[in-house]
């Protein structure tokens, strides 16, 4: 069956500019997350959304980020006023439930300039 | 201590020799244990998952030591094909999973 997938593949934009980035889940998951991986380092978590559940925001680095997930199944990152450190690979993953094998979407990677 | 701690490595190794990563998690009512792999430029893919009493997935064996709370893995007859990163993942108790960041391992001919 069909695995995540996210969108954009690759989004280039201007610093100060708003950017949002969508996954598409596994039909069926209840669980999603948002990971970003710079360069060379680990993955770190964003935000969780677990069926209708209140969103686990505790990993999202400013207020500039935030997250939605509509109807329990497709999800939009929005980075807002991007900075140059923002530059990263964002990675979306869902899985059946929270305890459960996380598969990972192909990312989306983005480049502030 | 870190939520996860895993040694980043490179592994170098030739092919065919046994190499093994461990990993240590800080949380000891953690229940869950991945070991997922990374490509270069690629999104991290389940490896496989750590039981209590150990697993084994063909070259690849898994094991996990709740007393010392580290889990291993241990890979034989290394192929060109693992040069890959390897990450340690845990569960936070009730809560989301926690992926270490990775140990490297590069195998040459």
């Amino acid at each position: 069956g069909a695995g995540v997938s996210q969108s954009p593949s690759n989004k280039v934009t201007e610093k100060g500019k708003d950017v949002e980035l969508r996954c598409d889940p596994i039909s069926g998951h209840t669980a999603l997350y948002w990971y970003r991986q710079s360069l060379g380092q680990g993955l770190e978590f964003l935000i969780y959304f677990q069926g209708n559940s209140a969103p686990d925001k505790s990993g999202l680095p400013s207020d500039r980020f935030s997250a939605e997930r509509t109807g329990g199944s497709v999800s939009t990152l929005t980075i807002q006023r991007t900075q140059q450190e923002d530059s990263a690979v964002y990675l979306c993953a869902s899985s059946l439930n929270m305890l459960e094998t996380q598969y990972f979407g192909p990312g989306t990677r983005l480049l502030v300039l | 201590r870190k939520e996860v701690e895993q040694d980043p490595g490179p592994f170098n190794v030739p092919e065919g020799a046994t190499v093994a990563f461990n990993c240590t998690y800080s949380n000891s009512a953690s229940q869950s244990f991945f070991w997922y792999r990374q490509d270069c430029r690629k999104e991290p893919k389940l490896l496989m998952s750590v039981y209590s009493s150990g697993n084994e997935d063909g070259r690849f064996t898994a094991q996990l030591n709740r007393a010392s709370q580290y889990i291993s893995l241990l890979i034989r007859d290394s192929k060109l094909s693992d040069s890959a990163t390897y990450l340690c993942v845990v569960n936070k108790g009730y809560s989301t999973l926690t992926f270490g960041k990775g140990t490297m391992l590069l195998v040459s001919p």
